[in-house]
């Protein structure tokens, strides 16, 4: 039972180089999540995809883009990677927008 | 959306029951409260969502006062395996995308 799977776990990127970020979930869930996470923070809400074919920005869009590929996928893309971006991502899924979320294990990203 | 409050870190000992309580003075009428534990290294993971009054599950409790400004999620007799950071979040139950906010959280720390 996978759950949320979130590829790749570990990545290095120089500034200005770009990136996809991959989020699968297997539970046949609607609404789906990108957040970042600062050393010692919370998370923050990056963008949301309420349903199938819809997108919108959360707290903090700025830098980014995002995909709902189809229902299982929600990728999200940093088109200019800049050091400030450098942080670890999660990616999460609930049966609705009111549901308790399912959170992947992350991908820590390092941009040089 | 509603902001919530938390202690930023709390120390317990092996067998104690720990509460944890959030303050959220603006929570509105269709907003439901929500606590998440997160592991280093790991995605948060749900623990228990609540309205009013009190829920209980296998892990824990969430006690809810009638003016609902504030709740405490009660773990019984807690073992080093809790050490974790908690969670509180307020959100609606409308469709309206899942605009949820972390928090700092609180830090807990179980001691032998």
């Amino acid at each position: 039972n996978a759950g949320v799977t979130q590829t790749p776990k570990f990545q290095v990127l120089k500034t200005g180089q770009s990136m996809t970020l991959q989020c699968a979930q297997d539970m046949n869930h609607n609404s789906m999540y990108w957040y970042r996470q600062d050393p010692g923070m919370g998370l923050r809400l990056i963008y949301y995809s309420a349903s199938e074919g819809t997108t919108d920005k959360g707290e903090v869009p700025n830098g980014y883009n995002v995909s709902r590929l189809n229902k299982r996928e929600f990728s999200l893309r940093l088109e200019s990677a800049a050091p400030s971006q450098t942080s670890v991502y999660f990616c999460a899924s609930s049966e609705r927008s009111n549901q308790p979320q399912h959170f992947g294990d992350g991908t820590r990203l390092s941009i040089l | 959306l509603a902001k919530t409050t938390q202690p930023i870190s709390m120390d317990s000992y092996e067998g104690q029951e720990v509460n944890i309580t959030c303050s959220h003075n603006n929570i509105a009428t269709n907003d439901y409260i929500t606590w998440y534990q997160q592991f280093p290294s790991q995605g948060p993971r749900f623990i228990i969502q609540g309205y009013k009054t009190k829920v209980t599950n296998e892990v824990a409790s969430l006690f809810i006062p009638a003016d609902r400004k504030s709740s405490t999620l009660s773990l019984p007799r807690v073992s080093l395996s809790d050490t974790a950071v908690y969670y509180c979040l307020v959100g609606d139950t409308d469709n309206q995308g899942g605009k949820l906010i972390f928090g700092q959280g609180t830090e807990l720390s179980v001691k032998p």
